[in-house]
């Protein structure tokens, strides 16, 4: 099945350094979301984007819509331990129910 | 307002054991989702719900069924488990105004299963 890539797979960054991460994608996308995983939870929205070219922030966390509607990033600012985990893409096209996912970063903070 | 939520949390089975996973949402959603996460894979639909009264396969339905039993509850059954279907178990939901600029997805914790 379609997945969507997503890189870097993984990341060891010092804490306060800033953090970008993207998505591509070979279909157009109507809405891309950014989720965050904990270890031992459910993903939970971060950000949520719907028109190409779109940029919108959550606290250090900006996201862009790709202007292509073919990719989407993710910026972390000031990173902090607590920002350590999975975060996710995920893409929707048009004219359907369902939504494809990234693989994942995983994120590691350094102290 | 518990949003997502999922019974069990964990699961330990033997192979060709039946059993049902629970899903209820508060959030008035029309569509639901059942994902698997496995390492490495990221989440992968293996049934949803665009509204009540329908179903449709995702892309790994093979060895699962799921009832929508009303607009709250999607339920997701194995009926002879495999070791292959160990795994996590996400169910979510989504908000009812397709295309809108509030359209997105929100999940439960999750059931991790074993199948022995």
């Amino acid at each position: 099945g379609q997945q969507l890539n997503q890189s870097p797979q993984s990341m060891f960054i010092q804490e306060g350094e800033d953090v970008s991460m993207n998505c591509t994608s070979s279909s157009i996308f109507n809405t891309w979301l950014w989720y965050k995983q904990d270890p031992g939870e459910g993903p939970v929205l971060l950000i949520a984007l719907y028109k190409a070219g779109e940029l919108t922030s959550n606290g250090r966390l900006t996201a862009q819509f790709g202007t292509t509607r073919k990719d989407s990033f993710l910026n972390i600012s000031a990173s902090i331990p607590s920002d350590v985990g999975i975060y996710f893409c995920a893409g929707q096209a048009s004219g359907t129910y369902k939504y494809i996912f990234g693989t994942g970063t995983r994120l590691k903070v350094l102290a | 307002n518990a949003g997502v939520t999922q019974t069990p949390k964990f699961q330990v089975l033997k192979t060709g054991q039946s059993m049902t996973l629970q899903c209820a949402q508060d959030m008035n959603h029309n569509s639901m989702y059942w994902y698997r996460q496995d390492p490495g894979m990221g989440l992968r639909l293996i049934y949803y719900s665009a509204s009540e009264g329908t179903t449709d396969k995702g892309e790994v339905p093979n060895g699962y069924n799921v009832s929508r039993l009303n607009k709250r509850e999607f339920s997701l059954r194995l009926e002879s488990a495999a070791p292959s279907q160990t795994s996590v178990y996400f169910c979510a939901s989504r908000t009812s105004r397709r295309g809108a600029s509030t359209d997105t997805q929100y999940f439960g914790p999750g059931t991790r299963l074993t199948v022995l």
